[in-house]
């Protein structure tokens, strides 16, 4: 059975911290990983992975994919409150895109 | 807002009752996908769209769901006699056939009473 595992559950760091959430998955025929951010409401995209070795920059936002051995992390430096959320992982396989197999998520709280 | 859209955005409604949920999607966006989310979960897939076509429906969506995208546009998510393990958000989301990435509407938050 496919399935997307993400870890820590829950994180709480202080403003200014470095943070890295980890996503791991067994999915048959991979075809891409996505990452998503979600406060008080729907998921907002952040990136998709295809490729093992080549990170996805965005502000202060970082992610990269390893494909030998199945998983992705997201890392987040100088953390601010603002990036106080959920973060969800999901995995696309090639022979049933048209539907995304989720993480549970990672809640992460930024203190000031 | 060229965004996806959802309506309403929050309902309550009693037990027994029916509800009817709209999704706009992005306007080029050819698939559409209804979620479910409750607290501390991922979405969990409920069925999608490739135009006006459903083309999968999730084994645990029982009878009493039903959705429809007749024009191949909008969409509509009818839940017929509510219970309360209906209670949850319902998620939208569009994206464009052969692209895998999903943009989600804000959700309908449904609490049934």
């Amino acid at each position: 059975e496919d399935k997307v595992v993400q870890s820590p559950l829950s994180l709480v760091v202080h403003e200014g911290d470095t943070v890295t959430l980890n996503c791991s998955y067994e999915v048959t025929n991979f075809r891409s990983l996505l990452w998503y951010k979600q406060e008080k409401k729907a998921p907002t995209f952040l990136f998709m992975l295809t490729s093992s070795g080549i990170e996805k920059k965005s502000g202060r936002l970082s992610s990269i994919l390893d494909k030998k051995e199945l998983f992705s992390i997201l890392n987040i430096t100088a953390t601010q409150t603002g990036d106080s959320a959920i973060y969800l992982c999901a995995v696309n396989n090639a022979g049933n895109n048209r539907k995304l197999i989720w993480g549970l998520g990672t809640s992460l709280a930024v203190n000031p | 807002d060229t965004g996806v859209s959802q309506d309403p955005r929050h309902k309550i409604t009693k037990r027994g009752q029916n509800v009817t949920f709209r999704c706009d999607p992005i306007s080029e966006h050819n698939r559409l996908y209804w979620y479910r989310q409750t607290l501390g979960q991922g979405p969990e897939f409920l069925t999608y769209f490739q135009n006006e076509a459903q083309l999968e429906k999730s084994r645990l969506l029982s009878d009493r769901f039903s959705a429809e995208r007749p024009k191949g546009s909008f969409s509509t998510l009818e839940i017929q006699r509510t219970e309360q393990g209906d209670s949850a958000m319902y998620l939208c989301a569009s994206s464009v056939a052969g692209q895998e990435t999903q943009y989600f509407g804000p959700g309908t938050r449904l609490l049934v009473l």
